[in-house]
């Protein structure tokens, strides 16, 4: 089974800078990796897929990037509504693993 | 709009069964894989389960198969999660998913969850 490895576990950030969240996966998983937020309280939120691709709805703010083991989420300049918990996931084998999570919290 | 709600959590004891259903509206149920992922309390997510969209081909999670089965009305546009002999391990929030077109594996809607706690 792959298993995903985030860092960091939590990441301490101010309104307006910009956050770097990190994925890396045990095995090649291609460039088949996905990107949830999940708000306190509520369900997970589809941010990126297959590594780059933003789902519908999803700010420009948000950006994905890697291919291979190392995959990285971008968001440019952080807004109040994005601090929250960060879940990668693989597809390239099942079963359809998840990172532990990121944390992103306000400084 | 796309809307997934379940129902079906509660509180069980170690060693019984409880069977979670999630309604489906908002787009056409039959066509797509869906799948249960659950969340232990202040833990990550873990998925569960995925059946595909006629019901025929299912696939488990190591820490669940032989003890839960998911299926599907989809006459009546409903997943279901049959779970027996649950553990204390088994407490979570569950929460069902519509996986996204062209991109298997991916989730793309999910329902807000069900909390299944269980514990004597």
């Amino acid at each position: 089974e792959i298993v995903l490895t985030q860092s960091p576990a939590t990441l301490s950030l101010s309104p307006g800078e910009r956050a770097t969240l990190s994925c890396r996966a045990s095995q090649s998983i291609n460039n088949f990796l996905a990107w949830y937020q999940q708000r306190p309280g509520q369900a997970p939120r589809l941010l990126i897929y297959d590594a780059s691709n933003r789902a519908t709805g999803i700010p420009a703010r948000f950006s994905g990037s890697g291919s291979g083991t190392d995959f990285t989420l971008t968001i440019s300049s952080l807004e109040p509504e994005d601090f929250a918990v960060y879940y990668c996931q693989q597809r390239s084998n099942w079963p359809p693993v998840f990172g532990q999570g990121t944390k992103l919290e306000i400084k | 709009e796309v809307q997934l709600v379940e129902a079906g959590g509660g509180l069980v004891q170690p060693g019984g069964s409880l069977r979670l259903s999630c309604a489906a509206s908002g787009f056409t149920f039959s066509t797509y894989w869906m799948h249960w992922v659950r969340q232990a309390p202040g833990k990550g997510l873990e998925w569960v389960s995925r059946i595909n969209s006629d019901g025929s081909s299912t696939s488990y999670a190591d820490s669940v198969k032989g003890r839960f089965t998911i299926s599907r009305d989809n006459a009546e546009n409903t997943l279901y999660l049959q779970m027996n002999s649950l553990r204390d391990e088994d407490t979570a929030v569950y929460y069902c998913g519509r996986d996204f077109p062209m991109v298997r594996g991916v989730i793309v809607d999910w329902g807000q969850g069900t909390l299944v706690t269980v514990s004597s």
